[in-house]
């Protein structure tokens, strides 16, 4: 099955303790990227990759940082993570231009 | 950056009801999407239409891309229909994809 996964759904965690939200897609999609959402601010794009070893930021990129090694993952780190992160996150993949998947979510709460 | 609008902000139906839902976007773009995010958050994809017209069973959406408007159809609604629906652009000119503010959907039984 065609599908972005994202790893862990929920988590809870608390200030200045890394974190990493994986994503990894099965589309062999070049373009990934990381959104946030936020009640009132709606959904905003944190990264982006055109490829692989191709990042780039978005609009919401302070705190984060990503990285692709590999065509199929995407991951998003938190190396310091503070309570204004605390938001649902999302994972895409798409071809270029093209019809974008999202993943699940990740529901994140930094205490 | 490409601006988006959503119209309405919010809206009430009874089950049974039809709707439409407009997105109005500032530039020329190459990928417009419909999304529904469900009361657990997971976003659905609705149609991927940067032009022309779909339909996929009570839903259709037609997007003007000359007039830059695209337009989601929701015919004999259901409770299952509830949750907010998201227009999504693509712009020619950057790599972001950019979402609308929602419409808030709530159907009543």
């Amino acid at each position: 099955e065609a599908q972005v996964t994202q790893n862990p759904r929920y988590l809870i965690t608390v200030t200045g303790k890394k974190l990493t939200v994986t994503c990894s897609q099965n589309m062999n999609h070049e373009y990934m990227s990381w959104y946030r959402q936020d009640p009132g601010l709606g959904l905003r794009q944190i990264y982006y990759s055109m490829n692989v070893e191709v990042t780039d930021k978005g609009d919401v990129p302070e705190g984060y940082k990503v990285s692709r090694k590999e065509k199929r993952n995407f991951p998003l780190i938190l190396e310091s993570p503070s309570p204004n992160q605390t938001s649902l996150y999302f994972c895409a993949s798409s071809l270029p231009h093209g019809e974008q998947f999202f993943g699940p979510g990740t529901r994140l709460t930094v205490l | 950056g490409i601006q988006v609008e959503q119209s309405p902000p919010d809206l009430i139906l009874q089950e049974g009801a039809n709707s439409t839902l407009r997105c109005n976007f500032s530039d020329s773009v190459n990928n417009l999407q419909w999304f529904h995010q469900n009361p657990w958050g997971q976003l659905i994809n609705l149609f991927y239409i940067p032009s022309g017209t779909k339909q996929n069973g009570r839903l259709s959406a037609t997007t003007v891309a000359t007039e830059r408007y695209s337009l989601l159809y929701i015919s004999s609604s259901q409770t299952t229909d509830s949750g907010v629906y998201f227009c999504a652009v693509d712009s020619n000119y950057g790599q972001n994809f950019v979402f609308g503010p929602g419409t808030r959907l709530s159907v009543l039984p």
